[in-house]
């Protein structure tokens, strides 16, 4: 079976552009998180799904970052007009389930890396 | 709230040297712990994890034993190969206060043969 795919991989954006970083979870995976990791830091939590609704949002560093999944599968992150302090790896994982006070292992993709010239 | 801190990088070792990265957290309640190891070009792995106090963890050689009275969740590993160089994270997932993950700051293993 699959893993979490990200695409794409590797994105350049110059200065003020808008970009869109995609995530295909795990198939019925009902919960879905983005993070984001600055060289040489540990990942950071931005936002999180559970299924289309987008429980958590207080990662999102500033109003420019916007996430969506429309469907309950696929999400889209989008940064517009980036800047310069947006350049990290942008990493999407995916879970089976969530419920307050339980757990479920999440299962990460390889990351999108970002770098704003 | 919620955090983790581990020791700073990077660390080098001579292969079949023993390996201690320390590792300790701050939370409420009764987090699970877990260590993710990071190898060059590749995505976040999984290494262990441990969901409650006195649990240990291990694969591939490596161990972290959940120490709730120390808050710590140190790895080890006895004897360490080349193919171990990565960046290793500790991890927390609280999930009284929500389901995502808490990381430290890496730290980066180079073995040496």
């Amino acid at each position: 079976g699959a893993g979490v795919s990200q695409s794409p991989r590797y994105k350049v954006a110059k200065r003020g552009q808008d970009v869109a970083l995609r995530c295909d979870p795990i198939s019925g995976h009902v919960s879905l998180f983005w993070y984001q990791q600055a060289l040489g830091q540990g990942p950071e939590f931005l936002t999180y799904f559970q299924n289309e609704a987008q429980l958590d949002k207080s990662g999102l560093p500033s109003d420019r970052f916007f996430a969506e999944r429309p469907e309950g599968s696929v999400s889209t992150l989008k940064i517009q007009r980036t800047q310069q302090e947006d350049s990290a790896v942008y990493l999407c994982a995916s879970s089976l389930g969530t419920a307050v006070g339980s757990y479920n292992e999440q299962f990460f993709g390889p990351g999108t890396r970002l770098t704003v010239l | 709230g919620n955090s983790v801190t581990q020791m700073e990088g990077p660390v080098t070792l001579s292969e079949e040297a023993f390996l201690t990265i320390n590792c300790t957290y701050t939370a409420t309640g009764y987090p699970s712990l877990f260590w993710y190891v990071q190898y060059p070009g590749e995505g976040l792995q999984l290494l262990l994890k441990a969901t409650k106090a006195d649990d240990k963890g291990s694969n591939k050689g490596f161990e972290a034993t959940y120490r709730k009275e120390t808050t710590s969740f140190h790895l080890e590993k006895g004897s360490v190969q080349v193919s171990d160089s990565a960046v290793y994270f500790c991890a927390l997932v609280n999930p009284n206060t929500g389901n995502q993950f808490y990381f430290g700051t890496g730290t980066s293993l180079t073995v040496i043969p």
